[in-house]
């Protein structure tokens, strides 16, 4: 596609249920990052890939929190046990190489919202 | 690990000149610095790259010393459409690829008429 997807754009769930947030990066996009921001925040740092791996899991906040990449494309995060404080608007973004001289481009996120 | 800084907030009136300086003092020396801009309900857009000295294009122009310890984003007639929230990033010192790219607090300007 022409730009970073994110779907769904946005998500209520109930406290205690998984939820799955998925992206799709810009096609021949090697590295794929996930942030999270809270309301009136800066972007947290959650994960990023190479390809299909994961080198840096250090940004997951638990282990609830889960992310993987297939294909060297599309990626899923996935939150289980939702709490409240999961609340945010989840953010990926892919650049052609995991180098800081490199643009990120990102999706413009799914709202994520835990009653 | 590299940490930024910038001011929390700054106000303009249109037609003015913003500048945003941020601080970097962990930068590494093959850290590039990258600015970008984020609306409400957005994912941040890329503004501009550096690594030293001055780049400038028709956005905006980024001002780099010598030192690269800091780097200022100068927004030129700013207008209503410029409120946003300016992220200064740079890239883990300690990492080779697969950086973790931190983005710091970001700057909220607020462009008044």
């Amino acid at each position: 596609g022409a730009g970073v997807s994110q779907s769904p754009s946005n998500k209520v769930t109930e406290k205690g249920k998984d939820v799955e947030l998925r992206c799709d990066p810009i096609s021949g996009h090697t590295a794929l990052y996930w942030y999270r921001q809270s309301l009136g925040q800066g972007l947290e740092f959650l994960i990023y890939f190479q390809g299909n791996s994961a080198p840096d899991k250090s940004g997951l906040p638990s282990d609830r929190f889960s992310a993987e990449r297939t294909g060297g494309s599309v990626s899923t995060l996935t939150i289980q046990r939702t709490q409240q404080e999961d609340s945010a608007v989840y953010l990926c973004a892919s650049s052609l190489a995991p180098a800081t001289n490199e643009k990120l481009f990102f999706g413009s996120g799914t709202q994520l919202s835990v009653l | 690990l590299a940490k930024t800084t910038q001011p929390i907030s700054m106000d303009s009136y249109e037609g003015q000149e913003v500048n945003i300086t941020c601080s970097h003092n962990n930068i590494a020396t093959n850290d590039y610095i990258t600015w970008y801009q984020q609306f409400p309900s957005q994912g941040p857009r890329f503004i501009i790259q550096g690594y030293k000295t001055k780049v400038t294009n028709e956005v905006a122009s980024l001002f780099i010393p010598a030192d690269r310890k800091s780097s200022t984003l100068s927004l030129p007639r700013v207008s209503l459409s410029d409120t946003a929230v300016y992220y200064c990033l740079v890239g883990d010192p300690q990492g080779a690829a697969g950086n973790k790219l931190t983005f710091g607090g970001g700057t909220r300007v607020l462009v008044k008429p």
